[in-house]
């Protein structure tokens, strides 16, 4: 069963920078595309980046490019989010989701509140 | 990078049927043949529900459907039942993006 766990949501001020987790099990890790994907409270989901199998090819939304960074530990079988500068506009409930074209397993969520 | 287009919200009753629309352009929907359905309940993450514009994971009833018609995706959910009012939002591979519809907030009254 796959299984996609976030940590490291937390309220920071704005400017701020907060790294996001996610545990993943149940697949091979390196096989597949891994992805963040973000809700606002009260809003839709936006797409915020996407990290290859290979963890060669990284994309990213135009709203946080150079300022977030995705990355993945193959070793620990966790992925990252790197979310520096941060604004107002960045507070949501952030989603590791598995797989790009098709994202057929979800994390719980992780809350990050970007306020002063 | 535009969000796709999709009605704020629809109604049906049960045992009806009803279709969302999700309009992009020729660089997205009508580009590629990777729209997807989610369907997300109050508090819950999302479900996938229709991948690859008309595939159904296993588990999915179905009763949901997906089709394409050049940069209009549609889901349309036959014999509607209590349980599926929901949230509902489509999504498109767009080359080096991904890009969401804005939501669906359908009611089964």
């Amino acid at each position: 069963e796959v299984q996609l766990v976030e940590s490291g949501g937390a309220s920071v001020q704005p400017g701020g920078s907060l790294r996001l987790s996610c545990a993943a099990s149940g697949f091979t890790f390196s096989s597949y595309a891994l992805t963040w994907v973000r809700q606002a409270p009260g809003k839709g989901l936006e797409w915020v980046s996407t990290i290859g199998g290979s963890g060669g090819t990284t994309y990213y939304a135009d709203s946080v490019k150079g300022r977030f960074t995705i990355s993945g530990d193959i070793s620990k079988n966790t992925l990252y989010l790197q979310m520096n500068s941060l604004r107002a506009e960045d507070t949501a409930v952030y989603y590791c989701v598995k797989g790009l074209v098709k994202f057929d397993s979800w994390g719980q969520g992780t809350l990050v509140t970007v306020s002063s | 990078q535009s969000a796709l287009t999709q009605p704020r919200s629809v109604s049906g009753s049960p045992g009806q049927s009803v279709t969302i629309s999700c309009t992009g352009t020729t660089s997205d929907v009508g580009g590629y043949n990777y729209v997807s359905w989610y369907q997300q309940h109050p508090g819950k993450a999302p479900k996938l529900m229709i991948y690859g514009v008309d595939k159904r994971p296993s588990g999915v009833p179905d009763r949901f459907s997906g089709s394409k018609s050049g940069n209009t995706a549609s889901l349309t959910i036959s014999g509607l039942q209590a349980e599926d009012e929901a949230d509902y939002y489509c999504c498109s591979y767009a080359g080096s993006h991904v890009v969401f519809g804005g939501g669906t907030m359908l009611t089964v009254v």
